[in-house]
C-alpha cells in the first residue's frame, strides 16, 4: 500500500534560517504529491501540490519538486518567519486530488520558528 | 465563501456511548472525505462519498463507525459504544469531482 515518511521534528529554527523537510514515499504507480499545513488553532490547508514527476508546486516561498528517481518531495523556504509556525503534512493521492481513495499522509513535522 | 464546517468542535462522551458527529461540506462539492487524527496513528483515511454512496468503506478502524451522506450534502459519522481509543480528531473535507480537498476544522472527541 502507499505510504509517506517524514521527518517527525520538532524542528526549531531562527528566523530568516533556510528549511528543508524530507518526505519520502511509497507507492504504486504515479501518484500527486501535496504538502499541507496546520496551524495553531485551524484546519488543515493545502500548501502546495505537484501531479507529475519533476513539476515543482510552491506558494508563499515554500516550493518542493516531485522526485520520481528517488521517491522524495522535499519542502524547502529560503527565509523562515516566525509566522511559518505550524505543523506540515506530506501527503499523496493515486488520483489528482485525492479521489476514491483519500490521502495517504506522513505523521506530521513540528517546525518552530524562533524570533 | 463558507467552507467546511464541523459540528460540535468538542465533544465529550463517557466510554460506551453513542457519538454524532456532523460534517457540511462546500456547497455543490461532490465528493466528500472523513479522516482522523490522533498522536499515535497520525492522519488516517476513514472514507469517502462520492454523491450519496460510498464505494468503500474498509477504512472505517471497526464495526462500531458508520457513516451516510444525504441528499449529496451533510454527512453525519456516528461512533457507536465508543472507546477510549476512538478519542481523537476527526476531519472532514470535501472537493469538486475529486480535485483539491478543503477540510474542515475538526471535532475533538474526548472518550472518558
Amino acid at each position: 500500500g502507499n505510504s509517506v515518511t517524514q521527518m517527525e521534528g520538532p524542528v526549531t529554527l531562527s528566523e530568516e534560517a533556510f528549511l528543508t523537510i524530507n518526505c519520502t514515499y511509497t507507492a504504486t504507480g504515479y501518484p500527486s504529491l501535496f504538502w499541507y499545513v496546520q496551524y495553531p488553532g485551524e484546519g488543515l490547508q493545502l500548501l502546495l501540490k505537484a501531479t507529475k514527476a519533476d513539476d515543482k508546486g510552491s506558494n508563499k516561498g515554500f516550493e518542493a519538486t516531485y522526485r520520481k528517481e528517488t521517491t522524495s518531495f522535499h519542502l524547502e523556504k529560503g527565509s523562515v518567519q516566525v509566522s511559518d509556525s505550524a505543523v506540515y503534512f506530506c501527503a499523496l493521492s493515486d488520483r489528482p486530488g485525492g479521489g476514491a481513495d483519500g490521502l495517504t499522509f506522513g505523521k506530521g513535522t513540528h517546525l518552530i520558528i524562533q524570533p | 465563501g463558507a467552507g467546511v464546517s464541523q459540528s460540535p468542535s468538542n465533544k465529550v462522551t463517557e466510554k460506551g456511548k453513542d457519538v454524532e458527529l456532523r460534517c457540511d461540506p462546500i456547497s455543490g462539492h461532490t465528493a466528500l472525505y472523513w479522516y482522523r487524527q490522533s498522536l499515535g496513528q497520525g492522519l488516517e483515511f476513514l472514507i469517502y462519498f462520492q454523491g450519496n454512496s460510498a464505494p468503500d468503506k474498509s477504512g472505517l478502524p471497526s464495526d462500531r463507525f458508520s457513516a451516510e451522506r444525504t441528499g449529496g450534502s451533510v454527512s453525519t459519522l456516528t461512533i457507536q459504544r465508543t472507546q477510549q481509543e476512538d478519542s481523537a480528531v476527526y476531519l472532514c473535507a470535501s472537493s469538486l469531482y475529486g480535485n483539491e480537498q478543503y477540510f474542515g476544522p475538526g471535532t475533538r472527541l474526548t472518550v472518558t
